[in-house]
């Protein structure tokens, strides 16, 4: 596809229970961020990676949560042992350069 | 810490009104400001960057001006339509590794 494509598109859990959310950047853009947007909040920067290396982590809230990509490809966001203030949209995003970041639709995540 | 504010949080016009959305920042070291469209449900839509050395940006009847000495950005918007309504979101780069931080947002209606 064109975009930046992201699954599941939502997903319900209870919680202690692990996740794990996926984004495809559109092909050819190097970077790859995920933001999380809470109810009635800003976005919050999580991390961003630079092909696969993750030059700025400073938003990951604990250490439940981990991310990794795969070359210059798929991106994974895993949040373990849930809690329910870990409910909210992850964003996904990636460009090129300088070039403005393309977002997905996001994973709305709720956690019973 | 920067932060990034925006005012109002809601705005309601009729059809065809010239709109100010307002933006402001606290550090005024930033590498460029971008605004967001954000629809229900939906992930963002980039419709003006602006870099550091910019004034403005222009884009149909979209234009962003940049004051960084004064840590203010505004997006005007001509001649509004029902089909502007929507969540615009302001965000500041720090840097050039692209990480964003975003304002709250201005949630617009346009009433035919």
């Amino acid at each position: 596809g064109a975009g930046v494509s992201q699954s599941p598109s939502n997903k319900v859990t209870e919680k202690g229970k692990d996740v794990e959310l996926r984004c495809d950047p559109i092909s050819g853009h190097t970077a790859l961020y995920w933001y999380r947007q809470r109810l009635g909040q800003g976005l919050e920067f999580l991390i961003y990676f630079q092909g696969n290396s993750a030059p700025d982590k400073s938003g990951l809230p604990s250490d439940r949560f981990s991310a990794e990509r795969t070359g210059e490809s798929v991106s994974t966001l895993t949040i373990q042992r849930t809690q329910q203030e870990d409910s909210a949209v992850y964003l996904c995003a990636s460009n090129r350069g300088s070039q403005p970041q393309h977002f997905g639709d996001g994973t709305r995540l709720s956690i019973l | 810490k920067q932060e990034v504010t925006q005012i109002p949080a809601a705005l309601s016009v009729p059809e065809g009104e010239n709109l100010v959305l307002n933006c402001s920042f606290t550090d005024s070291a930033i590498y460029n400001l971008q605004w967001f469209r954000q629809d229900p449900g939906k992930g963002l839509t980039s419709l003006l960057l602006i870099q550091s050395s910019q004034r403005e940006q222009t884009s149909g009847r979209l234009n962003a001006s940049l004051d960084k000495s004064s840590g203010r950005s505004t997006l005007y918007i001509a001649a509004s339509q029902p089909g502007d309504s929507a969540t615009y979101l302001c965000a500041v780069a720090p840097s050039n590794t692209g990480k964003l931080i975003f304002g709250q947002g201005t949630t617009l209606q346009v009433k035919p």
